[in-house]
């Protein structure tokens, strides 16, 4: 089992729709949790940090699960700006103990 | 404020070549780290540092050296290139307090 999965979707989805991905993580020990995104051959930028009591900044949520060790961004009113890959980034106590799932693609069509 | 910058962009070796991927901050971090991506997989940590004259062994740092003799720079070696070596690195450094991780561009590689 990987230690960080991500359905690597593709997510077709028309403008305004709102749109949810999850993220498990395997070891009970992982302290920070993080959202990037990453457009076609670019960098991965940070989108939101994911906070215990849970996030919004803007139109992106972010919730942290820790009983059942699942993260999750949720997507209100896409815009076809928000097409990219959105990896799940798990980091462990101290040291670099970092792990990013492999990703999930989203397109956003007119 | 440049951010983290890398270089070169691109780069093809031929197998058992070797080479540097410089990476540099100016945002006075002191955390840098260096990660390859293969497709349909994550990112996967090579090498970090905690600080100049700091580093330490990611999860796949076979065939790589580190070094960190200033705050700002941090660049990669490779010792003798091969194929599978193939993959985009990315720099990346974070202030240590959010362990927010910022990256550069990135260096597409090919070993042939």
């Amino acid at each position: 089992r990987k230690e960080v999965e991500q359905d690597p979707g593709p997510f077709n989805v028309p403008e305004g729709a709102t749109v949810a991905f999850n993220c498990t993580y395997s070891n009970s020990a992982s302290q920070s949790f993080f959202w990037y995104r990453q457009d076609c051959r670019k960098e991965p930028k940070l989108l939101m940090s994911v906070y215990s009591s849970g996030n919004e900044d803007g139109r992106f949520t972010a919730q942290l699960n820790r009983a059942s060790q699942y993260i999750s961004l949720l997507i209100r009113d896409s815009k076809l700006s928000d097409s990219a890959t959105y990896l799940c980034v798990v980091r462990g106590t101290g040291g670099f103990k970092t792990i990013f799932g492999a990703g999930t693609r989203l397109f956003v069509k007119a | 404020n440049a951010g983290v910058t890398q270089t070169p962009k691109f780069q093809v070796l031929k197998t058992g070549q070797s080479m540097t991927l410089q990476c540099a901050q100016d945002m006075n971090h002191e955390y840098m780290s260096w990660y390859r991506q293969d497709p349909g997989m994550g990112l996967r940590l090579i090498h970090y540092s905690v600080g100049a004259g700091i580093t330490d062994q990611g999860e796949v740092p076979n065939g790589y050296n580190v070094s960190r003799s200033t705050t700002e720079d941090f660049p990669l070696r490779l010792l003798s290139a091969a194929p599978s070596q193939t993959s985009v690195y990315f720099c990346a450094s974070e202030s240590g307090t959010r362990r927010e991780q910022y990256f550069g561009p990135g260096t597409r590689l090919t070993v042939t």
